[in-house]
C-alpha cells in the first residue's frame, strides 16, 4: 500500500528564516510526487511534479527536491503570504491517476 | 490549468437527509474525482467518476452511500446518502488529463456538517 508521511507536523517561521519541510514515501514504482499549496476554506493549488530522482523544480522562494525515498520542499526568505498547510501525494502506475496524500505541514511565517 | 467549481459551498443537513454535490469544470477533462478531507486529516480518495460508465469506489466507500454520476467530460455529481455525523467533513471535486500530465486540478471544496 502506498504511504506519504510528512514533517513537521507545524512549521512556524519568521519572515526571512529559510526551511524545509519533508515528504517521505513509500509506493510501488512512482509515476510523479506531486506538492499543493491548501489555504484555509480552500481546495489544493498545484505547485509542482516531480517524475524522477534528482528532478529539482523552482517557483518563486519554493524549491521542490527528490530523492528515491523523500521529498523536500525548501523554502527560501519566506513572507506572510506563503503560510498555508503544504500537500505531498504519490501517484504509482497503472493507478488510474489516484493520488495518495500525506497529512500535511502546516506553516506559519510571521512578521 | 483547468478550473474547477462546487455548488454548494457549505451545507448543513439533517441526519437521515441526502445531499448532492455538483462539481464543473471549465473544459473538457478526461479524469475526475471526488475526495474526503475530515478535519485535521490527509484528503482521501472516494472515486474516480467515469464518463458513460459506473464511477470505481475506493476500499470503504459504496456506491449506495456515494452514487457519483458523470453525464459529460464537464461536470460530475456526488451524492452523500442517509447522512449521519460521521459523513460532516470537506468533500473535493477534482480533474486530470488521463494522458497527462498526471497532476489533478482541485475545486475549492464543500464543507458539509450533519446535525
Amino acid at each position: 500500500e502506498d504511504q506519504v508521511t510528512q514533517s513537521p507536523e507545524a512549521l512556524r517561521l519568521q519572515e526571512g528564516e529559510s526551511s524545509s519541510l519533508n515528504c517521505s514515501y513509500t509506493v510501488s514504482g512512482l509515476r510523479g510526487l506531486f506538492w499543493y499549496r491548501q489555504d484555509p476554506g480552500k481546495g489544493p493549488e498545484f505547485l509542482f511534479t516531480l517524475y524522477s530522482a534528482g528532478e529539482e523544480k523552482e517557483k518563486e522562494r519554493l524549491k521542490a527536491t527528490l530523492t528515491k525515498k523523500e521529498s523536500f520542499l525548501h523554502i527560501t526568505a519566506p513572507k506572510p503570504e506563503d503560510s498555508a498547510t503544504y500537500l505531498c501525494a504519490v501517484q504509482a502506475p497503472g493507478t488510474a491517476s489516484k493520488l495518495t496524500f500525506g497529512t500535511g505541514t502546516r506553516l506559519q511565517v510571521t512578521l | 490549468s483547468a478550473v474547477i467549481s462546487q455548488k454548494p459551498s457549505r451545507d448543513i443537513c439533517q441526519r437521515g437527509t441526502s445531499l448532492t454535490i455538483q462539481c464543473q469544470v471549465d473544459s473538457q477533462v478526461t479524469m475526475m474525482f471526488w475526495y474526503r478531507q475530515q478535519p485535521g486529516q490527509s484528503l482521501t480518495l472516494i472515486a474516480t467518476a467515469n464518463q458513460g460508465s459506473e464511477a470505481t469506489y475506493e476500499s470503504g466507500f459504496v456506491i449506495d452511500k456515494f452514487p457519483i454520476s458523470r453525464p459529460n467530460l464537464t461536470f460530475s455529481t456526488l451524492t452523500v446518502s442517509n447522512m449521519s455525523p460521521e459523513d460532516s467533513s470537506i468533500y473535493l471535486c477534482s480533474a486530470a488529463d488521463r494522458y497527462g500530465p498526471y497532476e489533478q486540478y482541485f475545486g475549492p471544496g464543500t464543507r458539509l456538517t450533519v446535525t
